[in-house]
């Protein structure tokens, strides 16, 4: 069974503007975390966001934040005023439990473009 | 305070060769995962190693591909007598231990083509 589904797998967001990305996830294990990872055209993996099954409050880092719906097992990544430098894949990934020594499992990615 | 140090960054092989692939972990972190991930396709997990162990190897293939962490040095992903279908990019990641919320951190890859 797929364990993170983004059902997205291109998207476009207007320079200025904001976009949600989305995320599925399914886990029958009460402790988990959420992560998201920009990877752009260079290759490289950026972590961005992170939140915690127990969090009480969605997280935030800048321009970014987590629309976390725990009853509906999704973790929607926003993006708010949208630059160029936005464009590239985004990938959303969980870890099960709360120990460090669990992998993270990933999605198949949303490619972001932003338009001038 | 280096990041994750992958190399080479890029490597190319003849079919039937051999593939090293090196992974220095950040300074501090005990923990070392291998991904591997298809052009367009997101970033599959192959292994996860502590220092001279092997701890979930769920994602590897039975065949041709070995992983180790020794106690001195890198950790190396070894992917004997090499396939076409074994070309992606292999990325590794490192973690510290005993902390749930900690993110992978990863290094830039390495993109290996099979010709």
């Amino acid at each position: 069974a797929q364990k993170i589904t983004q059902t997205q797998p291109g998207m476009f967001v207007q320079e200025k503007e904001a976009v949600t990305l989305d995320c599925t996830y399914d886990t029958s294990d009460p402790s988990y975390g959420l992560f998201w990872y920009k990877q752009p055209s260079s290759g490289e993996m950026i972590f961005l966001i992170y939140q915690g099954s127990y969090d009480q409050q969605n997280a935030t880092e800048g321009r970014y934040s987590l629309n976390f719906q725990k009853a509906r097992k999704s973790a929607n990544l926003v993006i708010s005023a949208s630059q160029l430098g936005d464009s590239a894949m985004y990938f959303c990934a969980m870890r099960e439990g709360m120990d460090s020594s669990y992998k993270l499992i990933f999605g198949s990615g949303t490619r972001l473009l932003v338009r001038p | 305070n280096a990041g994750v140090m992958q190399n080479p960054r890029h490597l190319v092989r003849r079919r039937g060769q051999e593939a090293r692939l090196r992974c220095s972990p950040m300074k501090g972190h005990s923990h070392v995962y291998w991904y591997r991930q298809l052009p367009e396709e997101g970033l599959k997990f192959m292994v996860y190693l502590q220092k001279e162990n092997i701890i979930d190897e769920s994602g590897m293939p039975k065949e041709r591909f070995s992983a180790e962490f020794p106690k001195e040095g890198p950790s190396i992903l070894r992917i004997q007598q090499v396939v076409r279908g074994d070309s992606a990019a292999y990325f590794c990641a490192s973690s510290p231990p005993n902390r749930g919320d900690s993110p992978l951190h990863f290094g830039n890859g390495t993109r290996l083509t099979v010709t």
